[in-house]
């Protein structure tokens, strides 16, 4: 089965730069997503195609991808930005959709 | 703004059954693959089973394939997902999510959970 490797926890000051990382053998060819999901709350889509904000996202939240590693960036976190974040993507051939373990942002 | 509301969760034991529903509202239903996302307590997201808009086309995780149907009703814009033998392992809140390969919008959950 495919796998999404993330790092369990991110921890940063407020205004510093967060970056998660999400590694996977397809990411060459597939796009990552990510979400961001706030304790006691349902999943919300922050990033789709690997780059591309939703309506609605704060501009601080940036994403790139490269070869097999695609990374989550929030640029001046703040402390609303605590939360669990998972990357999604697929295996080359779409038969496995799959998120990775998820990464706890801590903000103080 | 799209709205997923989910229902039918509940306690049940092992080896029964359940029925999810999802009802849709604030945007053309018909149009959208639809899927279902669970997540174990404490745990991660786990992609669970997506539909095609008119349902000819169905995916499921292996986990529960055999065991688990999604289904829709494009004219009531709902989403269903009847789960079989449940097992243990399949304690979660379970997620409407609107999209096949990737969801934009996500309902507030309903948890299952299965025990004896």
């Amino acid at each position: 089965s495919y796998e999404l490797t993330q790092p369990p926890s991110v921890s940063v000051s407020p205004g510093q730069t967060a970056r998660i990382t999400c590694s996977g053998d397809a990411l060459p060819k597939k796009y990552a997503y990510w979400y961001q999901q706030k304790s006691g709350q349902a999943p919300v889509l922050v990033i789709y195609e690997d780059t591309k904000r939703p309506s609605g996202i704060p501009e601080r939240f940036s994403a790139s991808s490269s070869g097999t590693m695609a990374t989550l960036t929030i640029s001046g976190a703040q402390v609303e930005d605590e939360a669990d974040y998972y990357c999604y993507s697929t295996d080359s051939s779409d038969n496995h959709r799959v998120f990775g373990g998820g990464t706890k942002l801590t903000v103080l | 703004e799209v709205q997923l509301v989910e229902s039918g969760g509940g306690l049940v034991q092992p080896g029964g059954s359940l029925r999810l529903s999802c009802a849709a509202s604030r945007f053309t239903f018909s149009n959208f693959w639809m899927s279902w996302v669970r997540q174990a307590p404490g745990k991660g997201l786990e992609w669970v089973a997506n539909i095609k808009q008119d349902g000819s086309e169905k995916n499921y995780v292996d986990s529960v394939k055999g065991r688990f149907t999604i289904s829709r009703d494009n004219a009531e814009a709902s989403l269903y997902l009847q789960m079989n033998s449940l097992r243990a392992e399949d304690t979660a809140v379970y997620y409407c999510v609107r999209g096949g390969n990737w969801g934009d919008y996500w309902g507030q959950g309903t948890l299952v959970t299965v025990s004896s």
